[in-house]
């Protein structure tokens, strides 16, 4: 079945970076649109970023737009968020999901990036 | 463009609940809508996907639609169970991925 597990969350200082890490399985993950979506804590879902299944395809939200940026290794099935010049809003659990050929989201567990000094 | 939903509703279990998506601008009918499900300390879950296409495993109870007249789409569940207790998110997009603020269902 569909397996998306999330890594690479933490706590980092305002100002400062991090990488998150999907290792996807389960699906022709070349195939398919991936996403970051993100849920800061009691608040709702926000799209942050998706990529095209080539690579050649990516959005980005405007809260994210110049300081993350989100890439995909198709051989090694994974996907990835650079985040650079993190904030306190940026506190939140990070989801990687899939976006099947069809409009089906299937999520993974999520890794938590918390901001703070 | 922006989707709005009621922050909360409730009913009783067996009655019927709809929750409504409403879209600031542009076509509802231009984009696909998608449904959510979010139990408390769960990943979400895909419930309707393409306007009205229940997505695997999810139950007849669930149903979606699209309202043109409206500008927005509503995630009706009928026969309602404790089990239906969640958060549910309206999705949609152009360029971008937009969800609704979402609405807390209480059923009790």
């Amino acid at each position: 079945q569909v397996q998306l597990v999330e890594s690479g969350g933490g706590l980092v200082k305002p100002g400062g970076s991090l990488r998150l890490s999907c290792a996807a399985s389960g699906f022709t993950f070349s195939d398919d649109y991936m996403s970051w979506i993100r849920q800061a804590p009691g608040k709702g879902l926000e799209w942050i970023s998706y990529i095209s299944s080539s690579g050649n395809t990516i959005f980005y939200a405007d809260s994210v737009k110049g300081r993350f940026t989100i890439s995909r290794d198709n051989a090694k099935n994974s996907l990835y968020l650079q985040m650079n010049s993190l904030r306190a809003e940026d506190t939140a659990l990070y989801y990687c999901v899939r976006r099947s050929s069809s409009w089906t989201l299937y999520w993974g567990q999520g890794t938590l990036v918390t901001v703070s000094s | 463009f922006m989707l709005t939903q009621p922050h909360s509703v409730s009913e009783s279990p067996g009655k019927t609940v709809t929750i409504s998506c409403t879209r600031s601008s542009g076509n509802i009918a231009s984009n696909y809508v998608q449904w959510y499900q979010q139990r408390p300390g769960s990943s979400p879950t895909t419930m309707i996907y393409e306007d009205n296409q229940r997505a695997s495993g999810v139950p007849d109870r669930f149903s979606g639609s699209i309202d043109t007249s409206s500008n927005s789409a509503s995630l009706t569940i009928s026969g309602l169970k404790t089990e239906d207790e969640a958060d549910y998110y309206c999705q949609s997009y152009d360029s971008l991925w937009v969800f609704g603020g979402g609405t807390k269902l209480t059923v009790l």
